[in-house]
C-alpha cells in the first residue's frame, strides 16, 4: 500500500509570492491533516480536512488556506510569503476517525528568500 | 492550553547504554498519547499509542509507559540505528488535532 505522498520535495520562493503544496494521502483515508514543522516551534497544526470539509484549525493567519478534493488529495495555500514560512510543511492522513494514529509524509521543504 | 514537554532536548548514548526519554503534559482530559520517530529529511513514523495511565506498549528495543502526568519512553541496549528524533503528541479533549511536543533528539555512538 503505497505512504503520503507529497510534492514538491523541496521549494524555493521570495517573499511576496504564494505557493501551493499538494498531499495525496493513503488509498482509503478520507482525513487529511497539515502541519508546519520549524527548529524553533517543532510540529504545529495547520487545519485538517475530512470528505471535503475543513474540521479544525490551528491558530495561523489567513494566508494560509487548504482544501480537499472527491479523491481525498489535498492542497494546501500560502500566500504573500513571509521569510518565517520557511519550514517543513507534512500532510498527515487517516482514516478519519478522531483519536486515531497519523500517516506522515515526507514533507515539503520551503525555503523563502 | 494543552502543554507538552520533552526532556531532554538531545541524548547521546553509547551503543548498549539504556536511558530512558520523558514527555511531561498538561492537558484538559487525555484521550490519547502518542510516540513517533523521525529521521532526518522524512516525516514522523508511528511508535505507539498509550490511552490511560499504567498502560505499557513494547516494540523490539522500546518501551513505552504512561502516567497521569508524563510518559517515558525506554530505550533498552540501543543500537546506532536507533538515533533519531523522539516526538510525543497529546490529543486531549480540547480538540482534535496532535499537540506536539519539540522531541528529543537522540544520538547511539558505536
Amino acid at each position: 500500500k503505497a505512504g503520503v505522498t507529497q510534492t514538491p520535495r523541496y521549494l524555493i520562493k521570495t517573499r511576496g509570492q504564494q505557493v501551493t503544496l499538494s498531499c495525496s494521502p493513503i488509498s482509503g483515508h478520507r482525513s487529511v491533516s497539515w502541519y508546519q514543522q520549524t527548529p524553533g516551534q517543532g510540529l504545529q497544526f495547520l487545519f485538517e480536512y475530512f470528505s471535503e470539509t475543513q474540521r479544525n484549525k490551528g491558530n495561523f493567519p489567513g494566508r494560509f488556506s487548504g482544501r480537499q478534493f472527491s479523491n481525498s488529495r489535498s492542497e494546501m495555500n500560502v500566500s504573500t510569503l513571509e521569510l518565517g514560512d520557511s519550514a517543513l510543511y507534512l500532510c498527515a492522513s487517516s482514516p478519519g476517525q478522531q483519536n486515531e494514529k497519523l500517516f506522515f509524509g515526507s514533507g515539503t521543504q520551503l525555503s523563502v528568500l | 492550553e494543552d502543554q507538552v514537554t520533552q526532556s531532554p532536548e538531545a541524548l547521546r548514548l553509547q551503543e548498549g547504554e539504556s536511558s530512558s526519554l520523558n514527555c511531561s503534559y498538561t492537558v484538559s482530559g487525555l484521550r490519547g498519547l502518542f510516540w513517533y520517530r523521525q529521521d532526518p529529511g522524512k516525516g514522523p513514523e508511528f511508535l505507539f499509542t498509550l490511552y490511560s495511565a499504567g498502560e505499557e506498549k513494547e516494540k523490539e528495543r522500546l518501551k513505552a509507559t504512561l502516567t497521569k502526568k508524563e510518559s517515558f519512553l525506554h530505550i533498552t541496549a540501543p543500537k546506532p540505528e536507533d538515533s533519531a528524533t523522539y516526538l510525543c503528541a497529546v490529543h486531549s479533549n480540547s480538540g482534535y488535532a496532535l499537540n506536539f511536543g519539540k522531541g528529543t533528539s537522540l544520538l547511539v555512538t558505536p
